[in-house]
């Protein structure tokens, strides 16, 4: 498609659950970020992939949370036994040249009840 | 945290220009200053950056001072739909830099 497509964009899952976000980003780009944002916040980073180099994970806030880039497109971000400070949107964004921006998904807004 | 500093509201009319400031007084010699807005419900988008000069593109103008310790973010013509969260990043130009976001400022222009 023509932007970063994310699914699904809305998911409520009681605490404890394990839950998968999916990031479709834009044909050709080599990066592909996860960032978070809770409620009224700035954006806070949690992993990033760079074509074939090792992701840098250093923003995941626990070991509960894991992502994968299969293939150099599709990413999956996991996050396993899910508590209720996890609630937020859960935004993707892809480049081709980080250094000249970034293209955003419109997030998964993510409740943990 | 976030280096610079902005506003956390604003007002503009419709039809004026809106003129959002942002102050990155410890900003380094190899950062540029990056503009992204965010409208209710949607992903960041991506407005304009620059290093030292003056840059314009068909969605704004970043004006940045001399010393590059402030710059403004030009939006010549405000419609409504320029109602949004605008955040202003430094950040090295280096793939491997992550933005470092802030709170941003809340722009509401009203009719």
């Amino acid at each position: 498609g023509a932007g970063v497509s994310q699914s699904p964009s809305n998911k409520v899952t009681e605490k404890g659950k394990d839950v998968e976000l999916r990031c479709d980003p834009i044909s050709g780009h080599t990066a592909l970020y996860w960032y978070r944002q809770s409620l009224g916040q700035g954006l806070e980073f949690l992993i990033y992939f760079q074509g074939n180099s090792a992701p840098d994970k250093s923003g995941l806030p626990s070991d509960r949370f894991s992502a994968e880039r299969t293939g150099g497109s599709v990413s999956t971000l996991t996050i396993q036994r899910t508590q209720q400070e996890d609630s937020a949107v859960y935004l993707c964004a892809s480049s081709l040249d980080p250094n000249y921006g970034y293209t955003f998904g419109s997030g998964t807004r993510l409740t943990v009840v | 945290d976030a280096k610079t500093t902005q506003p956390p509201s604003m007002d503009c009319a419709e039809g004026r220009a809106a003129n959002l400031p942002c102050n990155h007084s410890t900003i380094s010699g190899n950062e540029y200053v990056y503009w992204y807005r965010q409208i209710h419900s949607q992903g960041p988008q991506y407005i304009i950056h620059g290093l030292k000069n003056n840059e314009t593109n068909e969605m704004a103008s970043l004006i940045i001072t001399e010393d590059r310790k402030s710059s403004t973010l030009i939006l010549p013509h405000a419609t409504l739909r320029d109602t949004a969260v605008y955040y202003c990043i430094v950040r090295p130009w280096d793939s491997n830099y992550q933005l470092i976001w802030g709170a941003g400022t809340k722009l509401i222009i009203k009719p």
